[in-house]
């Protein structure tokens, strides 16, 4: 699966888009973007995934570069509940998620 | 509502002591997943089964062990030659194990060594 690179931390203010990048330089043809995210002491939470197109569902965007070596999740209007650790995987292989270190995002009243 | 179980949330183990860990799932997804994630780390899988009667190892298999007698549930087991347990147990299932199917995460159980 590629590699993928993210911000350690953001911070976001209430009631304001939140815009988390990540990098995915290497991805090749037949590898989704997937992300996640994780509240200290729950398991992660799926948010949304894509291949090639832009996606949207209730909780979130995802956008992915013509290229697709970046993408970007949104979150439209971010609350204090937002606040979690999120993660942006790749996935080529099927059975596991590879999950690293992903972007503390901290939104602030 | 549908989702994934794991119980107990809390786990305590004595040395020599195999412990089981509850996963069930109301979803009707047939592949199920356990993973293990440390401090500060990602997750790593233990095991997982695609179908009922059938499981396969992870990149961390040595010390655990499964079973996949029902489609809804997954019980893992820690035995005693898991040398270093402590950490933090995630299952998760979903429909099928395509890159393009989304795993769903229980709530985790966290293990300790008494």
């Amino acid at each position: 699966d590629a590699k993928t690179t993210q911000p350690t931390s953001m911070d976001c203010a209430e009631g304001r888009a939140a815009n988390l990048p990540c990098n995915h330089s290497t991805i090749s043809g037949n590898e989704y973007v997937y992300w996640y995210r994780q509240i200290h002491s729950q398991g992660p939470q799926y948010i949304i995934h894509g291949l090639k197109n832009n996606e949207t569902n209730e909780m979130a965007s995802l956008i992915i570069t013509e290229d697709r070596k970046s993408s970007t999740l949104i979150l439209p209007h971010a609350t204090l509940r937002d606040t979690a650790v999120y993660y942006c995987i790749v996935r080529g292989r099927n059975n596991d998620m590879r999950f690293g270190a992903g972007t503390r995002l901290t939104v602030k009243p | 509502d549908g989702g994934i179980t794991q119980s107990p949330k809390y786990l305590f183990r004595k040395e020599g002591q195999n412990v089981t860990l509850s996963c069930e799932q109301n979803l009707n997804h047939d592949a199920m997943y356990w993973y293990r994630q440390d401090p500060g780390q990602g997750l790593r899988l233990i095991y997982y089964s695609q179908i009922v009667n059938d499981f396969q190892k992870g990149d961390i298999a040595e010390g655990y062990s499964v079973s996949r007698e029902k489609k809804e549930s997954f019980p893992l087991t820690v035995t005693s030659a898991q040398k270093n347990p402590t950490a933090f147990y995630l299952c998760a299932s979903s429909y099928g194990t395509g890159v393009g199917q989304p795993q769903h995460f229980g709530d985790g159980t966290r293990l300790s060594i008494l």
